[in-house]
């Protein structure tokens, strides 16, 4: 089955830097890949999503962008701010099934 | 936030007691899941449901029972054989169309047993 690696496990900025969190998975067939974040004691919420036949995604200060190839995709944040703080967790979804399998979560920090 | 509700928010248990939490959506999906959350693990998915009246193992079923007699409706019991069931539940729901894989969170239950 599919297996996600999300990297690193804590990510500490300062403002106003850039944040790039990566993920690989195991399945080439899968062709849905969201990031999701996730505040402290709140549920995760969508963020970006990119699909299989697009190679990048941006949505302001959010970018994503996905290698076929290599299997991985990444998640971009530029200009960040102290609210950018949280959890994020990226996720794949296997071709023909309605599931997504899920990262172990980055802890970003972005100090003032 | 609304469309999809999870209670209680936080939850009791002794050891040895099964104990149902409960999950419902608005949001006319057909899909919804059931993951688990632990530190340092992120979610993982227990069961999953993409039509009324049928469901399926995710990768930690063990210890846990579901049902999905209404579409609305996904609870979850968690048994006693659950070994190591203090954890934060989450549940989710998508429209379960072709193509169509957002999946929307509720806020979740703490599960602690004590």
């Amino acid at each position: 089955g599919e297996n996600v690696e999300q990297h690193p496990s804590t990510l500490s900025v300062q403002e106003g830097d850039s944040a790039v969190i990566k993920c690989t998975y195991s399945d080439s067939a899968s062709n849905y890949f969201p990031w999701y974040k996730q505040e402290l004691g709140k549920r995760p919420q969508l963020i970006i999503d990119i699909r299989s036949n697009v190679g990048e995604k941006k949505d302001q200060r959010i970018a994503v962008t996905l290698n076929k190839t290599a299997k991985h995709f990444s998640l971009h944040i530029t200009e960040t701010q102290p609210e950018d703080s949280a959890v994020y967790f990226c996720a794949a979804c296997p071709a023909g099934f309605q599931k997504l399998v899920f990262g172990t979560g980055t802890r970003l920090l972005v100090s003032p | 936030d609304g469309g999809i509700t999870q209670s209680p928010k936080y939850l009791f248990r002794k050891e040895g007691q099964n104990v149902t939490l409960s999950c419902e959506q608005n949001l006319n999906h057909d899909a919804m899941y059931w993951y688990r959350q632990d530190p340092g693990q992120g979610l993982r998915l227990i069961y999953y449901s993409q039509i009324v009246n049928d469901f399926q193992k995710g990768d930690i079923a063990e210890g846990y029972s579901v049902s999905r007699e209404k579409k609305e409706s996904f609870p979850l019991t968690v048994t006693s054989a659950q070994k190591n069931p203090t954890a934060f539940y989450l549940c989710a729901s998508s429209p379960g169309l072709a193509g169509v894989n957002e999946q929307f969170f509720g806020p979740g239950t703490r599960l602690t047993v004590l």
